[in-house]
């Protein structure tokens, strides 16, 4: 069981706008930013989101991040089916001293 | 361009031991924390361990605590994870990842991973 809480599927059609819901804790996503990581099929994951909701250089912008007491979301427009894959939120854990995963949610386009 | 570049998986036997090495390159190493996730064969992401830019601080998840060491050594740009009494439930693709410098922290940079297995 994951200390962060993320839906295990998600899917949509191709243009379309889905989201991905982390929800946590006071002690982790309350007290620290949130960062998303994708990992397409038989790949290492890669930095999507950082501090709540930065992309890095080369992400686009079709991929955003927010985040609001302690759970946060990961946003998808314009579905593509190269966005098929898992996507992880992370964030640090001030009470287990350690950095927590979720679950990891399986995006499907349909 | 940021590279890293995991060694030594294998297979092992129950309470074997293995080490791991990220060989780092494309950004100051020293300045920066490393880590080590791991991810068994069709589950999620698991953080391992964490060692600070000089070497003086870790950190380490209480399924490994006791039995697995990081390491690194700043002359080869090198990260190491040993990784002792090994039991099945360590099998997994073990991944080295870049901290960052400073806060705000994050698992920016990730390697191709190499696959452990624990098994007789």
């Amino acid at each position: 069981q994951s200390a962060l809480t993320q839906p295990p599927s998600a899917s949509g059609t191709p243009g379309q706008r889905v989201t991905i819901s982390c929800s946590g804790s006071s002690s982790n996503i309350g007290s620290h930013t949130v960062n998303w990581y994708q990992q397409l099929p038989g790949t290492a994951p890669k930095l999507l989101i950082y501090s709540n909701n930065q992309r890095p250089s080369g992400v686009p912008d079709r991929f955003s991040g927010s985040k609001s007491g302690t759970s946060a979301s990961l946003a998808i427009s314009g579905l593509q089916s190269e966005d098929e894959g898992d996507y992880y939120c992370a964030a640090w854990d001030d009470s287990l001293n350690v950095w927590v995963f979720g679950g990891g949610t399986k995006l499907t386009v349909l | 361009e940021v590279q890293l570049l995991e060694s030594g998986g294998g297979l092992v036997q129950p309470g074997g031991s293995l080490r791991l090495s990220c060989a780092a390159s494309g950004f100051t190493f020293s300045d920066y924390a490393m880590s080590w996730v791991r991810q068994a064969p069709g589950k999620g992401l698991e953080w391992v361990s964490t060692i600070s830019g000089s070497g003086g601080s870790t950190y380490y998840a209480d399924s490994v605590k006791g039995r697995f060491t990081i390491s690194r050594d700043n002359s080869k740009n090198t990260l190491y994870l040993q990784m002792n009494s090994l039991r099945a439930e360590d099998t997994a693709i073990y991944y080295c990842a870049n901290l960052g410098a400073q806060p705000p922290l994050y698992f920016d940079y990730w390697g191709q991973g190499t696959l452990v297995t624990v098994s007789s």
